[in-house]
């Protein structure tokens, strides 16, 4: 069973600055997906990045670029230039190329002050 | 091209009842994923159906079933309700099986169970 941690429950930056957010997650698969989703207050969960675990190139959209580190299991978001709208909750979850059944962490909520 | 829609928004049910709640999928997919999200957690999946037929299944109880219709829109069906059922339940369609990175989510159904 794959297993994704995500250790900070809260995170605080100031507009225009960075911030990065840590998961981590467990498992034997080899061909694999991780994401990061965004869930502001209107609870609709948007794809903020993916990356396939075949894929050495760190994924990267706009402001928001990933770390993976496949040997360590490690997978944090960089969040660039912070707006006032990324505040949100974020969650990483991890999915298998059999099915499209998504795993998720408990979350990381993201708070960007002015 | 329509997203994922849910309905209803809010329901509000007395424990030992019966609910049904509604996933209309995104134009053209015929996979359809639920998920329970409870407050402060992460979305666990419930079942997942492809081509109307159940594809996987979480751990879930078996009074949580679903269809999945000719037009591939689906219902997730929870018997005799208690007060841990209440949370926010999503779906989320795709193209097709093996296609994590293609999972589109419909903005939930919030439900209270008292």
């Amino acid at each position: 069973a794959q297993t994704v941690t995500q250790s900070q429950p809260e995170m605080s930056v100031q507009e225009a600055e960075t911030v990065t957010l840590s998961c981590t997650y467990d498992t034997s698969e080899s061909d694999y997906y991780l994401f990061w989703y965004k869930q502001p207050p209107s609870r609709q969960m948007i794809l903020v990045i993916r990356q396939e675990a075949y894929k050495q190139q760190n994924a990267t959209e706009n402001r928001f670029s990933v770390n993976f580190q496949k040997a360590a299991k490690s997978f944090s978001l960089k969040i660039s230039d912070s707006q006032l709208g990324d505040a949100a909750m974020y969650f990483c979850a991890f999915g298998t190329g059999t099915a499209s059944k998504l795993t998720f962490g408990t979350g990381t909520r993201l708070q960007v002050t002015l | 091209e329509t997203g994922v829609t849910q309905s209803p928004t809010h329901l509000i049910k007395t424990r030992g009842q019966q609910v049904t709640l509604r996933c209309s999928s995104q134009s053209g997919h015929n996979t359809v994923s639920w998920y329970q999200q409870a407050l402060g957690q992460g979305p666990q999946f419930i079942f997942q159906y492809y081509r109307e037929e159940e594809n996987g299944r979480g751990n879930f109880p078996p009074r949580f079933s679903g269809l999945q219709f000719p037009n591939y829109s689906s219902e997730l069906n929870v018997n005799a309700l208690e007060l841990d059922d209440s949370a926010l339940y999503l779906c989320a369609s795709s193209l097709s099986l093996g296609q994590p990175y293609e999972q589109y989510f419909g903005p939930g159904t919030r439900l209270t169970v008292t």
